[in-house]
């Protein structure tokens, strides 16, 4: 049970290219989430999806798209990377009762990306 | 917008040293509450929650916290702090239907 991962651990980006990044989860997770993590400023999330084929923006979802096209995985795209994209990524899955209450979180490990 | 508050950004302790870090959110409704921790060059993980019952929950490694529903405070404590409890904690507040919300984090250096 590899939990949730995440491809890739590092990448720098020239401005203007465009990069995916993957999240996997095996735990069957009905919840997914992508967040950025920048000093000072904690986790804020881009966005997440509810179960597969769905997605919503979150707090920070410009320059960002998602997609949940199987229940397992949730790509996070950057179309033309800024140098303000440079943070840490991390992807999480939780799981709900059936209804709106979510439980906790599992975190991925997290992708370092740089865009100079 | 709901939003969580950290008290501090940055403690400073001794080993054997209590601990008391504050967190502060902004919505009046129905919450569940978490505890996260992120050793250096690690990822997030889950230290305790909160869903209902005992307002005082117990996680892993000696922590614990009470959730003070009048003052939408949910402090995380530790009697005695060691080395390895070096990290940054994250509260976080999931609001039933909205998604978590984190506090911007507290880094804990503990002086051996």
């Amino acid at each position: 049970n590899a939990g949730v991962t995440q491809t890739p651990k590092f990448r720098v980006l020239k401005t203007g290219q465009s990069m995916t990044l993957l999240c996997a989860q095996d735990m069957n997770h009905e919840y997914m989430y992508w967040y950025r993590q920048d000093p000072g400023m904690g986790l804020r999330l881009i966005h997440y999806s509810v179960g597969e084929g769905t997605t919503a923006k979150g707090e920070v979802p410009d320059g960002y798209n998602v997609s949940r096209l199987k229940k397992q995985n949730f790509l996070l795209g950057l179309e033309s990377a800024a140098p303000s994209q440079t943070s840490v990524y991390f992807c999480a899955s939780s799981t709900t009762s059936g209804g709106l209450i979510s439980y906790e979180q599992y975190f991925g490990p997290g992708t370092r990306l740089t865009v100079t | 917008a709901q939003s969580v508050s950290q008290h501090n950004h940055h403690v400073i302790l001794s080993e054997a040293a209590s601990l008391e870090l504050g967190c502060n959110y902004s919505y009046g409704g129905t919450v569940n509450l978490f505890w996260y921790v992120q050793y250096p060059g690690q990822h997030l993980q889950l230290l305790l929650k909160y869903f209902s019952g005992d307002p005082l929950v117990k996680g892993i490694k000696g922590f614990e916290a009470e959730f003070i529903k009048s003052k939408f405070s949910f402090n995380l404590r530790k009697p005695s702090v060691q080395w390895s409890d070096t990290a940054e904690y994250f509260c976080a507040v999931d609001n039933y239907g909205q998604n978590f919300v984190f506090g911007p984090g507290t880094r804990l250096s503990v002086l051996p």
